[in-house]
């Protein structure tokens, strides 16, 4: 069965970056995009940008435009979003999901808490 | 790109059919038949419940539904459960090659 597993909880300082990862493992890795999905606490899902795990293009949201990059490692099936000159409103679960044209298959979720 | 608009929240009784709404625009929406649905569970990751406007994954209930007209999706739920209590995400592909999700709405079932 598909499954996506990300790292761990993160706690940044301001400005610092962070690096997010997603396991995937059930199917060839090569065959879906993988999108990062990002929740604030109490607010709704916001999507962050998608890369082609077939051959590492990229879509970012504009907002996110030169702060946030995508990559994936197609020898391990794991994809990879860092995001870096980190504020208090990036304060967020980050998913990762398996992509076509929905979010077919979920990660369980990065907290990524960012305090001084 | 702006949030696609559902409402706030909406409610139901058990065994009774309610209805979400997503209204976006011509370059999302309404421009294209990937309209997705999402179903979160607090603390839990989204799950896939509609996809391509009226398809459903396997192993997701035939009481959930969708539809689109025009600019404005819509999930219905008919036969209302306790545990369909959840909030309920649209989605849809735009005309800049992105995703916009909804504002998300809050379903209590009375």
């Amino acid at each position: 069965q598909v499954q996506l597993v990300q790292s761990g909880a993160e706690v940044k300082k301001p400005g610092a970056s962070v690096k997010v990862s997603c396991k995937a493992s059930g199917y060839t890795f090569t065959s879906y995009g993988i999108s990062w999905v990002r929740q604030a606490p109490g607010q709704g899902l916001e999507w962050m940008g998608w890369i082609s795990a077939y051959n590492g293009n990229t879509n970012y949201a504009q907002k996110l435009q030169g702060r946030v990059t995508m990559t994936t490692d197609t020898s391990t099936s794991t994809a990879y979003m860092e995001l870096r000159s980190l504020r208090s409103d990036d304060t967020a679960v980050y998913y990762c999901a398996t992509t076509i044209q929905s979010f077919d298959y979920w990660g369980q979720g990065t907290l990524v808490t960012v305090s001084s | 790109q702006s949030a696609l608009t559902q409402p706030a929240s909406v409610s139901g009784s058990p065994g009774q059919s309610i209805t979400i709404s997503c209204t976006g625009t011509s370059s999302d929406v309404g421009g294209y038949n990937y309209v997705s649905w999402y179903q979160q569970h607090p603390g839990k990751a989204p799950k896939l419940m509609i996809y391509d406007v009226s398809k459903r994954p396997s192993g997701v209930s035939n009481r959930f539904s969708g539809s689109k007209s025009g600019n404005t999706a819509s999930l219905t739920i008919s036969g209302l459960q306790a545990e369909d209590e959840a909030d309920y995400y649209c989605s849809s592909y735009t005309s800049s090659s992105t995703w916009v999700f909804g504002g998300g709405t809050k379903l209590t079932v009375l």
